[in-house]
């Protein structure tokens, strides 16, 4: 079984652009959660979504965003990208949501620099 | 809110030495725990949970039980290998199906040969 992947792997951008990231999520699993990872503030959770609806958010501003499609797919988008939003953003998938002990499979993340 | 404390690395074993590192957690309800290991380069994979006080969860030699009367997951392994040079962390899952992951802070290994 395929297992989550995430695109593009490394991203550069300038300030003041946009971005959208795609996740892949192991076949059948239907929540899709987004975390930051950063050195400074470690893995901070962003959305999850299942079955096309954002389930929870957690404390990021309006820049970023995100959906689910109905194959599960999901993407972010952030918008008017700041120097401090350059992280490695991990996408991870589950059959049910992670509140539930559900196993979370995690893609390799996606590099983005912001310049 | 739920929060997860770990200790700082990194740590740093020689092969075959004993391993602990230590977690603590703050939430309500009766939450999962989990530890997670990353590789260079990679995202995070499970390494072993436990859903309940006094569980024990374990995987490839390595264990940590939930503690409730302490508030603690610490993960021990009693012999480390260079293979396992990585970054773990601690995380805790709240007990509904629209809750999140916490996660620590992550605690870098560093085992040397």
């Amino acid at each position: 079984k395929a297992g989550v992947t995430q695109t593009p792997r490394y991203l550069i951008k300038t300030r003041g652009q946009q971005v959208t990231l795609s996740c892949s999520p192991i076949s059948g699993h239907r929540s899709v959660s987004w975390y930051q990872q950063t050195p400074g503030q470690g893995l901070q959770f962003l959305f999850e979504y299942f079955s096309e609806t954002q389930r929870n958010k957690g404390n990021f501003p309006g820049r970023f965003s995100g959906r689910q499609f109905s194959n599960s797919r999901s993407e972010m988008n952030v918008s008017t990208l700041e120097l401090g939003d350059s992280a490695l953003y991990l996408c991870a998938s589950s059959l049910v949501g992670p509140g539930t002990a559900d196993e979370q499979y995690f893609g390799p993340g996606t590099r983005l620099t912001v310049t | 809110g739920d929060s997860v404390t770990q200790m700082e690395g990194p740590v740093t074993l020689s092969e075959e030495a004993f391993l602990t590192i230590n977690c603590t957690y703050t939430a309500t309800g009766y939450p999962s725990l989990f530890w997670y290991v990353q590789y260079p380069g990679e995202g995070l994979q499970l390494l072993l949970k436990a859903t309940k006080a006094d569980d024990k969860g374990s995987n490839k030699g390595f264990e940590a039980t939930y503690r409730k009367e302490t508030t603690s997951f610490h993960l021990e392994k009693g012999s480390v290998q260079v293979s396992d040079s990585a970054v773990y962390f601690c995380a805790l899952g709240g007990d509904s199906g629209y809750s999140t992951l916490t996660f620590g802070k992550g605690t870098m290994l560093l085992v040397s040969p």
